[in-house]
């Protein structure tokens, strides 16, 4: 079974700019999280979307956004980018939503350099 | 409010010798799951262990071995004759079930980053 996707893996972008980035959950799987990384504040909780519908949100303004398509694939979007936002971006994904105690299955994440 | 404490920053060890990673959580909700994860320099989270809120039964994997003790809210990780691919950096989590108004997200110490050295 293949595992989570993201891509893409890499992205340079500059300030004011707007990006988005993809994930693919493992084939199944439902619910799709994403989380921010960074040196300074860690592993942050962004969102979770379960059946196209976003369950969950974080402590994030409202420039992040996603949303989930009706194969489960999930993209994220972060408009007017910081510099502040540079870091690694994690999907995750499980089989049902969060809560539940289910595995959260992590792809290799997307660098997002914002210059 | 929830929170996940990994104390130690940094740890160093020589291959071999066996090393402990402490982790203190803090909830409301009496449903609850603890996860470790390591993240190795690739960056992909790699999903080790779970533990829910009503099993303190200790776990043991090969050389792993987690440690839960709800009296004092820890789920401490043991690697026993550590090796220099289990370099990384280790996360505990903490996922609630969601009756305190949380939704299950998972939420993360800060890392605690292993160095094995030969």
């Amino acid at each position: 079974k293949a595992g989570v996707t993201q891509t893409p893996r890499y992205l340079i972008k500059t300030r004011g700019q707007q990006v988005t980035l993809s994930c693919s959950p493992i084939s199944g799987h439902r619910s799709v999280s994403w989380y921010q990384q960074t040196p300074g504040q860690g592993l942050q909780f962004l969102f979770e979307y379960f059946s196209e519908t976003q369950r969950n949100k974080g402590n994030f303004p409202g420039r992040f956004s996603g949303r989930q398509f009706s194969n489960s694939r999930s993209e994220m979007n972060v408009s007017t980018l910081e510099l502040g936002d540079s870091a690694l971006y994690l999907c995750a994904s499980s089989i049902i939503a969060g809560g539940s105690g289910n595995e959260q299955f992590f792809g290799p994440g997307t660098r997002l350099t914002v210059l | 409010a929830q929170k996940v404490t990994q104390a130690q920053t940094e740890i160093s060890v020589v291959e071999k010798e066996d090393v402990t990673l402490d982790c203190v959580y803090e909830t409301r909700d009496t449903t609850y799951y603890l996860f470790w994860y390591k993240q190795p320099p690739s960056g992909e989270l790699v999903f080790l262990i779970r533990r829910n809120s009503f099993d303190e039964q200790n776990e043991i994997s090969g050389r792993y071995s987690w440690n839960f003790q709800k009296s004092t809210s820890s789920f401490n990780f043991t690697i026993t004759a550590s090796q220099v691919v289990d370099s990384a950096v280790y996360f505990c989590a903490l996922s609630e079930a969601g009756y305190g108004g949380s939704q299950g997200n998972l939420i993360f110490g800060k890392g605690t980053k292993l160095s094995v050295k030969p």
